[in-house]
């Protein structure tokens, strides 16, 4: 099964916008629109955030959206809140499978 | 309301077994894919399985093919994990989650995790 990469940590000020990055391969992130984005907070059960690459869930907060380029799936979070410092992993379907990535800590500073 | 409260998990030697269960409630439990993620201490999240609503379709991770079985009782609205063969880096919080639609893709909800521990 294949592996994603995603940057180990991603840090903003309050207010800025950050971009996490998804890279994956031709058989996943390049051979379907199936990326996922979750959200965890320390001790609790991971939340989806993003959807089919760029479709919010209700209730999530449109400062949050999603792109794809070629095998590259983006998260971008603006206008940064303290509430958004988390995990974030990117998932994608694969060949009858599911693969996540390692995981961005995001840190508001 | 969806809710999905796992049990079953504890502390278990290398080589023993262990079943998990996931109850659901909330919505029409046979409409959708039901999975398993786990996750180890400090990691990040692991797909492990999930089983299609309708079919008796599975799907395993290559690091527990052969060793767990996916199943579900659809009269009960629960989800299982029967694991075998336990080694200590099954050791993880095992979630349930809910499939958004009855194929292989995104989890829109997701319970508390269990806690499995392979240790002697």
């Amino acid at each position: 099964q294949s592996a994603l990469t995603q940057p180990a940590s991603v840090s903003g000020s309050p207010g800025q916008s950050i971009t996490i990055s998804c890279t994956g391969t031709s058989i996943d992130i390049g051979a379907y629109n199936f990326v996922s984005w979750y959200q965890q907070h320390p001790g609790k059960a991971p939340k989806l955030m993003i959807y089919d690459v760029r479709n919010r869930p209700s209730g999530v907060s449109n400062r949050f959206s999603g792109s794809k380029s070629g095998n590259t799936a983006s998260l971008t979070i603006s206008g940064l809140q303290a509430e958004d410092e988390a995990d974030y992993y990117c998932s994608s379907y694969t060949i009858s499978s599911i693969v996540f990535g390692p995981g961005t800590k995001v840190t508001v500073l | 309301e969806v809710q999905l409260l796992e049990s079953g998990g504890g502390l278990v030697q290398p080589g023993g077994s262990l079943r998990l269960s996931c109850a659901a409630s909330g919505f029409t439990f046979t409409t959708y894919a039901m999975t398993w993620v786990r996750q180890a201490p400090g990691k990040g999240l692991e797909w492990v399985s999930t089983f299609i609503a309708s079919g008796g379709i599975s799907y395993y991770a290559d690091s527990v093919k052969g060793r767990f079985t996916i199943s579900r009782d659809n009269s009960e609205n629960t989800l299982f994990l029967q694991m075998s063969s336990l080694r200590a880096e099954d050791t993880a919080v095992y979630y349930c989650a809910k499939g958004a639609w009855n194929y292989l893709n995104y989890f829109d909800y997701w319970g508390q995790g269990t806690l499995v521990t392979v240790s002697s």
